[in-house]
């Protein structure tokens, strides 16, 4: 069964700090791995998506990478700003007919201080 | 592009009453998901369709029911209301068709069940 883990729950940093955030997956056997991002009482904002072949991608501020074999993926955050306090969540889809069902994290709950 | 709209935002039901909620994707994706997110328990997977059929459900009592019309459109609905249904139930689309891809999530239908 696979199982997700994030890896601190929470974190503070102050404004301007690089960080990084750890997902790990049990099943190495994944078609993709996606990092969403959520605000309070808000829905989930989709950040990064790296599919099974990948081993990171890049959107502005934002790098994730994928090591299937270890079962790691990090999100790292350069220059961290105020707007990026948030929970971050990490989601696997794994392979072989489980559409829809991507199994999360319990999320990584991130302060960045002014 | 619109994003996924969820209807209604927010809604307090009591013990034994039953509800419906609804949610438009993104225009032009069939396949819809389902989650519901407890502070507990975090996202579980309710269930996902594709093309008006369901085609994965996940571990949640025959109360969670769902359909998907002919315009891609899809309800929950939940029977028999119990306390610990209370929860943040979020609807994701995504475009693609084999496998999940990137999934886009709506703001949520925060229920509260007295």
């Amino acid at each position: 069964k696979q199982e997700v883990t994030q890896i601190p729950a929470a974190l503070s940093v102050p404004e301007g700090e690089n960080l990084v955030l750890n997902c790990s997956f049990t099943d190495s056997a994944i078609y993709n791995l996606q990092w969403f991002r959520q605000d309070p009482g808000k829905g989930l904002t989709s950040l990064l998506l790296i599919q099974s072949s990948q081993r990171e991608q890049t959107s502005g501020r934002l790098n994730a990478s994928l090591d299937k074999s270890s079962g790691r993926s990090t999100l790292y955050i350069a220059a961290s700003q105020p707007g990026d306090s948030a929970t971050y969540l990490c989601a696997v889809e794994v392979s072989g007919g489980s559409q829809g069902n991507l199994i999360f994290g319990k999320g990584t709950k991130l302060s960045v201080k002014p | 592009k619109a994003g996924v709209t969820q209807t209604p935002r927010y809604l307090i039901k009591t013990r034994g009453q039953q509800v419906t909620l609804s949610c438009s994707p993104i225009s032009g994706h069939r396949s819809v998901s389902w989650y519901q997110q407890t502070p507990g328990q975090g996202l579980q997977f309710l269930f996902e369709y594709f093309s008006e059929t369901q085609r994965n459900k996940g571990n949640f009592p025959g109360r969670f029911s769902g359909r998907q019309f002919s315009n891609s459109r899809s309800e929950m609905n939940v029977s028999t209301l119990e306390l610990g249904d209370s929860a943040l139930y979020l609807c994701a689309s995504s475009s693609r068709g084999a496998n999940t891809g990137e999934l886009f999530f709506g703001e949520g239908s925060r229920l509260t069940v007295l």
